[in-house]
């Protein structure tokens, strides 16, 4: 299996700030990396698709870069709404497998 | 969108055989996408139990393999899981998901709200 790793596993912030998650694999998946986004109680939500492009009605805040065995997500300007953890997923294998995940909290 | 809403026994006995069902709503089971499953036990993070196809083609995480099976009942708009020989490992929230291909990446664009199967005596 392809192996993940997300530093941060946790991370304190204020609304506004700038924050950077990075994911990291175990082998080149080219750009095959997915983020979600999960709150306490609810679903995961897909953020991010292929590394950087933008799911359907996430805001533009989020970005994601990357290629190869390194990623990463970026807020651009953290909301309210954003206190949650996230994941990274790989789909170059088709034993898809997720990052251990990392909390944002409130600072 | 589509909708999916998993259920089940929210309560299982060690070494008995899990069932699951995912009821799609607001689109068609028998569509390109495959339909999967995705658990989390309390606290951890995501682990992808596997996936199946309308054709009939599956999918198994490798570390599940010998004790999952899932079918579709097209007619009804179904998918279920079963997971046999279940332990107190296996308790977590088991989510239904689709996963389709865009931008050539396979992801798990929509989500059921999740069910908590407990195993215990």
């Amino acid at each position: 299996d392809i192996q993940m790793t997300q530093s941060p596993s946790s991370l304190s912030a204020s609304i506004g700030d700038r924050v950077t998650i990075t994911c990291r694999t175990s082998q080149s998946i080219i750009n095959y990396l997915n983020w979600y986004q999960q709150k306490p109680g609810k679903a995961p939500k897909l953020l991010i698709y292929a590394a950087s492009s933008l799911g359907s009605g996430v805001p533009s805040r989020f970005s994601g870069s990357g290629s190869g065995t390194d990623f990463a997500l970026t807020i651009s300007s953290l909301q309210p709404e954003d206190f949650a953890t996230y994941y990274c997923q790989q789909s170059y294998s088709f034993v898809f497998t997720f990052g251990p995940g990392t909390k944002v909290d409130m600072k | 969108q589509v909708q999916l809403q998993e259920s089940g026994p929210g309560l299982v006995t060690p070494s008995a055989t899990l069932s699951l069902t995912c009821a799609v709503s607001g689109g068609s089971i028998s569509s390109a996408n495959w339909w999967s499953w995705v658990r989390q036990p309390p606290g951890k993070g995501l682990q992808w139990i596997g996936d199946f196809y309308p054709s009939g083609s599956t999918n198994y995480n490798p570390s599940l393999q010998t004790r999952v099976s899932m079918s579709v009942d097209s007619s009804n708009s179904l998918f279920s899981l079963t997971l046999s020989s279940v332990t107190a490992a296996d308790t977590a929230v088991y989510y239904c998901a689709k996963r389709l291909v865009r931008g050539g990446v396979y992801q798990f664009d929509s989500w059921g709200q999740g069910t908590l199967v407990t195993v215990s005596s």
